[in-house]
């Protein structure tokens, strides 16, 4: 399996600021997937983070907005930029780690962010 | 399009009935299907996954099926229990394990 580590767990933020948000994972990952799920809602993909390239953005969210890094394989970080009150939900890291002889999604626990 | 669709929202049971929650999905390359439950203010986690050359799987109280030729898949949790009480995630994955999800269900499990 893969532990992740993912800070900070919750902050509340002013509109205008940005944060950034970082997964450390315990073993080396090719791809890093970050999610976003908007209260009561469902997981919604940002952007995949892979090692030494730019990150690979889902339709509906830009590199500005949301700007990655990844400097080695066990490590990544998400920025959240210029926030807003639409920006408050909780963003989660995803890696893909194996559990026996199969591969699952493993999550981190989660950025509970408040936009006010 | 590659949008995964979930049925019902809400659901609730009473204990000891079973609940079944229902997937569809588009994409013709989706291989990999797996369901999470998440409880309140934590992250989801897997319960089971089911892999595109497997009709059905189960473990203990749940099972999965999987219907590629009409592109659903649904879970069934037999003798519920109040802890079953969450919310329920479908997902489709292509590879990579970078995921498409449902749009959830609240399943409730009354006494």
């Amino acid at each position: 399996s893969a532990v992740i580590s993912q800070k900070p767990s919750r902050d509340i933020c002013q509109r205008g600021t940005s944060l950034t948000i970082q997964c450390q994972v315990d073993s080396q990952v090719t791809m890093m997937f970050w999610y976003r799920q908007q209260p009561g809602q469902s997981l919604t993909l940002i952007a995949t983070a892979n090692q030494g390239s730019e990150a690979t953005y889902e339709s509906g969210f830009v590199i500005d907005k949301f700007p990655i890094s990844r400097p080695n394989l066990t490590f990544s970080t998400l920025t959240v930029s210029n926030m807003s009150p639409e920006d408050s939900s909780i963003y989660l890291c995803s890696v893909e780690g194996w559990r026996g002889l199969n591969t699952e999604a493993f999550f981190g626990q989660g950025t509970r962010l408040t936009v006010v | 399009g590659e949008n995964v669709e979930q049925h019902p929202s809400t659901l609730s049971v009473q204990e000891g009935d079973s609940a079944v929650i229902k997937c569809t999905y588009s994409d013709s390359a989706s291989n990999y299907f797996p369901w999470y439950k998440q409880e309140l203010g934590k992250r989801p986690q897997l319960i089971i996954d089911i892999r595109s050359n497997v009709g059905e799987k189960k473990d203990q109280r749940i099972a999965v099926t999987l219907n590629k030729t009409a592109k659903h898949f649904s879970l069934h949790i037999t003798e519920t229990q109040p802890e079953d009480s969450a919310v329920y995630f479908c997902a489709r994955g292509g590879g990579g394990n970078k995921l498409t999800f449902g749009t959830g269900t609240q399943l409730k499990v009354e006494l």
